[in-house]
């Protein structure tokens, strides 16, 4: 059964403190990854697709990498507006839907 | 484009009605996604539809549950009985093949 394990579950940082959230996976092959972003009263906003190991993808303060276990979403000097629950989720190959993981809550303090 | 729609966006039920939640995909999108999300199981497919057929209802939890796409441009997803447990935010998505999901604002149902 294809899993994903996003930690940390909260994350608080002030702004400017750069970090990163971790999504570990298993999927029989993987089709992609996504990340999303979710503000509180809203759907998720899709960020992103990894489709291989070794892949990396930038956003203004974001960039999402992918190795065969796990994908990182580093945020650079984070700011207020970056404050929401972060979702990722994977395809395996084949099929259209997605697993998603539990999300990680991140807080920038001003 | 308006992106996907859901109506309506709150809903408080007593337990033993019927809820109607519905759903405008994107235009041209070819696959739709109803999600329930809770706080304690996250983001769970209930089912999936391809050009207005049902693909995989496997996540449906239970017969009170029940959904339609009579054509391209709507869907339902209907709940008889509900259920206090059935209290969550449901999430419609379209999707043009192998392409990103785009999710709509969600219907808060509680049903006390």
């Amino acid at each position: 059964e294809d899993q994903v394990t996003q930690s940390p579950e909260a994350l608080r940082l002030q702004e400017g403190e750069s970090s990163s959230l971790n999504c570990s996976y298993t999927v029989s092959g993987l089709r992609g990854l996504f990340w999303y972003r979710q503000d509180p009263g809203k759907g998720p906003e899709f960020l992103f697709t990894l489709y291989s190991a070794g892949e990396e993808k930038e956003k203004e303060r974001l960039k999402a990498t992918l190795t065969k276990k796990e994908s990182f979403l580093h945020i650079t000097a984070p700011k207020p507006e970056d404050s929401a629950t972060y979702l990722c989720a994977v395809q395996a190959p084949g099929a259209q839907k997605l697993v998603f993981g539990q999300g990680t809550r991140l807080t920038i303090n001003p | 484009d308006a992106g996907v729609i859901q109506s309506p966006r709150h809903e408080v039920t007593e337990m033993g009605q019927e809820v109607t939640l519905r759903c405008k995909p994107i235009s041209g999108h070819d696959y739709l996604f109803w999600y329930r999300q809770t706080m304690m199981r996250g983001l769970e497919l209930l089912i999936y539809f391809n050009n207005n057929v049902p693909i995989d209802d496997s996540g449906m939890p239970e017969d009170r549950f029940s959904a339609k796409m009579p054509n391209a441009s709507f869907s339902t997803l209907k709940i008889q009985p509900s259920e206090p447990r059935d209290s969550a935010v449901y999430f419609c998505a379209s999707v043009k093949q192998y392409n990103e999901q785009f999710f709509g604002p969600g219907t808060r149902l509680t049903v006390l």
